[in-house]
């Protein structure tokens, strides 16, 4: 595609409940990251995906957090048993490598989830 | 990664300089200094990096100071455009620089 689409734009779930973001990366991009941005607030790194490599999970903030990537395509991040504090804004953003990320990394437009 | 420390908000007028000021007293040799924006909700925007030397290009200068603990990001004629959340961040070259973790930044607002 064109850029990196990221679904759905808004998500209002229950507590407790489990929701699924999705990212599309723009083909061909080995490196894919996820990103939480609460009201107010700069971006935190959450995990990051290179190819076939084993992710890196280390700004994930609790085991209810995960994500998978399958080889290059589509990412999903899971987010179980939400809290009000998950409601955030999630970005992801993919690269041709981590080496150009600075300047040619393209961002989604976000999922805005609320955790009422 | 050096921490960084920016103003959380300041304004600017229209067609005038806006000068943003970042502190990153703790940089070490081998790290540079990055500049982002955000407009409203959208990915952060690269804007231009250094690491000792003054860097200028199409969309702004960064000054970096002698010492490196502090770097001034200017836009040389704001337009209402402009108004943005300005992140400044310091990494390591060819590390992998999108697993920083961006500050609270300065909103920039400009004024007609």
């Amino acid at each position: 595609g064109a850029g990196v689409s990221q679904s759905p734009s808004n998500k209002v779930t229950e507590k407790g409940k489990d929701v699924e973001l999705r990212c599309d990366p723009i083909s061909g991009h080995t490196a894919l990251y996820w990103y939480r941005q609460r009201l107010g607030q700069g971006l935190e790194f959450l995990i990051y995906f290179q190819g076939n490599s084993a992710p890196d999970k280390s700004g994930l903030p609790s085991d209810r957090f995960s994500a998978e990537r399958t080889g290059e395509s589509v990412s999903t991040l899971t987010i179980q048993r939400t809290q009000q504090e998950d409601s955030a804004v999630y970005l992801c953003a993919s690269s041709q490598s981590f080496t150009v990320f600075y300047t040619e990394a393209f961002f989604g437009q976000g999922t805005r989830l609320t955790v009422v | 990664d050096a921490k960084t420390t920016q103003p959380t908000s300041m304004d600017c007028a229209e067609g005038r300089a806006a000068n943003l000021p970042c502190n990153h007293s703790t940089i070490s040799g081998n790290e540079y200094v990055y500049w982002y924006r955000q407009i409203h909700s959208q990915g952060p925007q690269y804007i231009i990096h250094g690491l000792k030397n003054n860097e200028t290009n199409e969309m702004a200068s960064l000054i970096i100071t002698e010492d490196r603990k502090s770097s001034t990001l200017i836009l040389p004629h704001a337009t209402l455009r402009d108004t943005a959340v300005y992140y400044c961040i310091v990494r390591v070259a060819n590390t992998n620089a999108g697993k920083s973790t961006f500050g609270d930044g300065t909103t920039l607002t400009v004024k007609p």
